[in-house]
């Protein structure tokens, strides 16, 4: 089965930096995907990791440890425009699994 | 469009009635997929394509839904005998190929009566 778990919901302040965690117990792992969803938008891809370690792409980072089951979104200077839902994916094994299991997603909300 | 599109992007329906809801892909993305949000859960799976054909629908909720898709493009979700469970968001994505990222489309919210 697939079991996918992080927060619910975060806040935190305009220029500050923000780490959401993303656990996952799956039946075979072909990688890990963050995605960010304005309210009423479609998801929109940020980041992908099937290695371990940190991928960098300008203000957002994404982390992956395969051992521990584990992943983090780290969001940094953040931007009113920054509040959205993220949406933590996994891939199965390959074969036909070509399809993502989602967590239910962390609401951020940034403030002033 | 250069991205995912979707139509309608709100339908209101009456409880037993078919609905009929369409994805167009990116053009050349032979991978397409489809998914239900609900609120307060993740994106759920439904089925995915590749080019034509569906090597897996194990998402599909029940036998009054179906898929299919034409050319290696467009495709269509139906829901027959729509039930107020089936209300929702039905998502479309698509990717170059079946490893690559998947693009979502803005989604159409379904709502039965």
């Amino acid at each position: 089965g697939q079991n996918i778990d992080q927060p619910t919901e975060m806040t935190a302040t305009e220029g500050a930096i923000v780490q959401i965690n993303c656990t996952y117990q799956t039946s075979g792992f072909n990688g890990l995907f963050w995605y960010q969803q304005h309210a009423g938008e479609a998801p929109t891809f940020l980041s992908y990791n099937v290695l371990d370690g940190l991928e960098e792409k300008g203000r957002f980072s994404s982390f992956l440890s395969r051992s521990k089951g584990y992943s983090y979104l780290l969001l940094k200077e953040l931007q009113m425009k920054d509040s959205a839902s993220y949406l933590c994916a996994v891939r199965p094994a390959t074969g036909t699994a070509s399809k993502l299991t989602f967590g239910t997603g962390t609401r951020l909300q940034v403030t002033l | 469009g250069a991205g995912v599109s979707q139509s309608p992007s709100n339908k209101v329906t009456e409880k037993g009635k078919d609905v009929e809801l369409r994805c167009d892909p990116i053009s050349g993305h032979t991978a397409l997929y489809w998914y239900r949000q609900s609120l307060g859960q993740g994106l759920e799976f439904l089925i995915y394509f590749q080019g034509n054909s569906a090597p897996d629908k194990s998402g599909l909720p029940s036998d009054r839904f179906s898929a299919e898709r034409t050319g290696g493009s467009v495709s269509t979700l139906t829901i027959q005998r729509t039930q107020q469970e089936d209300s929702a968001v039905y998502l479309c994505a698509s990717s170059f190929r079946d490893n690559q990222p998947q693009h979502f489309g803005d989604g159409t919210r379904l709502s039965i009566l």
